[in-house]
């Protein structure tokens, strides 16, 4: 079963935009992770943020993380026609190499 | 230094038959954990291999088999083929010593 749900489940922006996703999530968690799938392929890691952390940047990404709220944001900062895919919210309540449990993802157009 | 392989990329089987699809781990990864993704879902966890034995386990029933090998690659066989089992299978490796999962591009099963 999904752990949650991405909110939107569809997002369209124009290139040079922000695209701000949030992912809910059901139970207590060790850590959440955010991936990218293009084109119904692989998916690709992102980034992680532990449990204990509230926000963490690599690049054009920025992460915050409510556990309290049980939610996670992902922001795109100046998105490009490239950041076109799925983007998935995972969570893992155990340790290293821990299962993941994926949410529903949110569909991300950018158009030039 | 190659990432995740899996094959076949794509099967068309039927209902009723057998099915076996491969992993290979990136290297210096031990871990391998399958995962099924229906069309429009985020993938759902099967189970986990490590050292060669099934260390977790999701909730899929007993027709869902693996394999670890020697040298960590991976199989996955479904018995007894129904038209729900069609999706995506994704092979995930990782290092049991940390969180990161690295998936492979994916098989995409199709049963008729």
């Amino acid at each position: 079963s999904q752990q949650g749900e991405e909110d939107p489940q569809a997002l369209s922006i124009q290139e040079g935009e922000n695209a701000t996703m949030n992912c809910s999530y059901k139970t207590s968690i060790n850590n959440l992770q955010w991936y990218r799938q293009n084109s119904g392929r692989g998916l690709v890691h992102l980034i992680l943020i532990r449990s204990n952390e509230r926000e963490k940047h690599s690049g054009r990404l920025r992460v915050t993380l409510d556990t309290s709220k049980k939610s996670s944001s992902l922001l795109i900062t100046a998105s490009r026609a490239a950041d076109t895919a799925s983007y998935f919210c995972a969570t893992a309540r155990g340790g290293t190499a821990s299962k993941l449990t994926f949410g529903t993802g949110t569909r991300l157009q950018v158009t030039l | 230094d190659a990432g995740v392989t899996q094959s076949p990329t794509h099967l068309i089987k039927t209902r009723g038959q057998q099915v076996t699809l491969r992993c290979s781990p990136k290297s210096g990864h031990d871990t391998v954990s399958w995962y099924q993704q229906a069309l429009g879902q985020g993938p759902q966890f099967i189970f986990q291999y490590y050292e060669e034995e099934e260390r977790q386990r999701g909730n899929f029933p007993d027709r869902f088999s693996g394999h670890q090998f020697p040298n960590y690659s991976s199989e996955l066989n479904v018995n007894a083929l129904l038209l729900g089992d069609s999706a995506l299978y994704l092979c995930a490796s990782s290092r049991a010593s940390v969180y990161e999962q690295y998936f492979g591009p994916g098989t995409r099963l199709t049963v008729t």
